[in-house]
């Protein structure tokens, strides 16, 4: 079955500055690849996701980009600011199949 | 709040009885998920359902857990003579298949077991 390996486990970084999260995913077959902000004690929320056919998507200060040859996928946020500390969770799954999550990355944004 | 909710919001048992949450889709979303999801850890996968169906189960659901979806509109988690190890927060999701795969979370239901 799929396997999703994310890193960092955490990430601290100035505000201001760019954060970047990695991701790997094992089953080729995967095509849907969403990324979820978590903070604490509140449910997941999407934030932005990528379908295999593009390489990369763009939304405000945040960005994912896709490495079908790889199984890599990452998010970028740039500028980064307080409210952006939270954990974000990467997935993939197949077409109209269940979510496989990565363990996640504590994001730390510093004053 | 046209989201998905979930009820209880927290749960706290003592080891050996038995548990029910319930949670209920956006409205028209034929799929609906439960994941468990473990502190520090993603949500892991239980089982979904497409209306009523129940597609698929997970190899982390034991047989003291039992999910329904009767309607194909609202499900409900049952774990039977519950252990410490079933503590975490339990989630469910919704999708409209027509939309592929985008799923959208419940606020979860913690259950504590003592």
């Amino acid at each position: 079955g799929e396997n999703v390996e994310q890193h960092p486990s955490t990430l601290s970084v100035q505000e201001g500055d760019s954060a970047v999260i990695k991701c790997t995913y094992s089953d080729s077959a995967s095509n849907y690849f969403p990324w979820y902000k978590q903070e604490l004690g509140k449910r997941p929320q999407l934030i932005i996701d990528i379908r295999s056919n593009v390489g990369e998507k763009k939304d405000q200060r945040i960005a994912v980009t896709l490495n079908k040859t790889a199984k890599h996928f990452s998010l970028h946020i740039t500028e980064t600011q307080p409210e952006d500390s939270a954990v974000y969770f990467c997935a993939a799954s197949k077409r109209d199949d269940k979510i496989i999550f990565g363990k996640g990355t504590r994001l730390h944004i510093l004053p | 709040d046209t989201g998905v909710s979930q009820d209880p919001r927290h749960k706290i048992t003592k080891r050996g009885q038995n548990v029910t949450f319930r949670c209920d889709p956006i409205s028209e979303h034929n799929r609906l998920y439960w994941y468990r999801q473990t502190l520090g850890q993603g949500p892991e996968f239980l089982t979904y359902f497409q209306n009523e169906a129940q597609l698929e189960k997970s190899r982390l659901l034991s047989d003291r857990f039992s999910a329904e979806r009767p309607k194909g509109s609202f499900s409900t988690l049952e774990i039977q003579r519950t252990e410490q190890g079933d503590s975490a927060m339990y989630l469910c999701a919704s999708s409209l298949v027509r939309n592929q795969e985008t799923q959208y979370f419940g606020p979860g239901t913690r259950l504590l077991v003592l």
